[in-house]
């Protein structure tokens, strides 16, 4: 089973500054299998990132990713109230497996 | 739109079997482009896959899970259902149903969730 590390645990940070958000895996993953998603409380999760760098449908483009083999990165450039969550890797190997979240709240 | 809703049982005993549906809308569980998820999450931790599966019933489910679930889907009601046998304290979690894009195996579409409790 391949396991995914986010870090850090929690970030925070101002409105209008930038989130660096980091998925780490044990083994190598393809860039095709690598997917962000975001949580607020409450709801379910909400697709964000997929292909390590492909926005899904809606997606402001202040969030971006990329990536590849074991380090994948979420950036968001600039954090709207609205952006506030925790976030989720997500990848899929021989089995799915998601990381265990970085929650990004307001400092 | 497409939107997807769980339903079943809110509390279930221990030892027994979870049994939960997810009723599938404005679109066919026949799409072949897409499988259909269960994923729970239980109080206060991370998201947790327990499997997939496809219109024609090809299965995929979570080694740590694998002995007790099982997912079968029924065309003609558009639904998928999930059954958990043999359950515990740990099982309790929010449920969710979600589609899943194959090729990117990427989850697009969720349900709301639903919150199942194993109690006595």
């Amino acid at each position: 089973e391949i396991v995914l590390t986010q870090s850090p645990g929690t970030l925070s940070l101002s409105p209008g500054e930038r989130a660096t958000l980091s998925c780490r895996a044990s083994q190598s993953v393809s860039s095709r299998y690598l997917t962000w998603y975001q949580q607020k409380p409450g709801q379910a999760p909400r697709l964000l990132i997929y292909g390590a760098s492909s926005r899904a449908t809606g997606i402001p483009d202040r969030f971006s990713g990329s990536g590849s083999g074991t380090e994948f990165t979420l950036t968001i450039s600039r954090l709207e109230p609205e952006d506030f969550a925790v976030y989720y890797c997500q990848q899929y190997g021989t089995s799915p497996t998601f990381g265990p979240g970085t929650k990004v709240d307001i400092k | 739109q497409v939107q997807l809703q769980e339903s079943g049982p809110g509390l279930v005993k221990p030892s027994e079997t979870l049994s939960l549906t997810c009723t599938v809308s404005d679109v066919s569980v026949t799409s072949g482009s897409f499988y259909w998820s269960w994923i729970r999450q239980p109080p206060g931790k991370g998201l947790e896959w327990i499997g997939d599966i496809s219109y024609t019933a090809s299965t995929n489910y979570n080694p740590s899970l694998k002995s007790r679930v099982s997912i079968s889907v029924d065309t003609s009601k558009n639904q998928f259902s999930l059954k958990l046998s043999s359950v515990t304290a740990a099982d309790t979690a929010v449920y969710y149903c979600a589609r899943l894009f194959y090729y990117y195996y990427y989850m697009d579409v969720w349900g709301k969730g639903t919150t199942v409790t194993v109690s006595s």
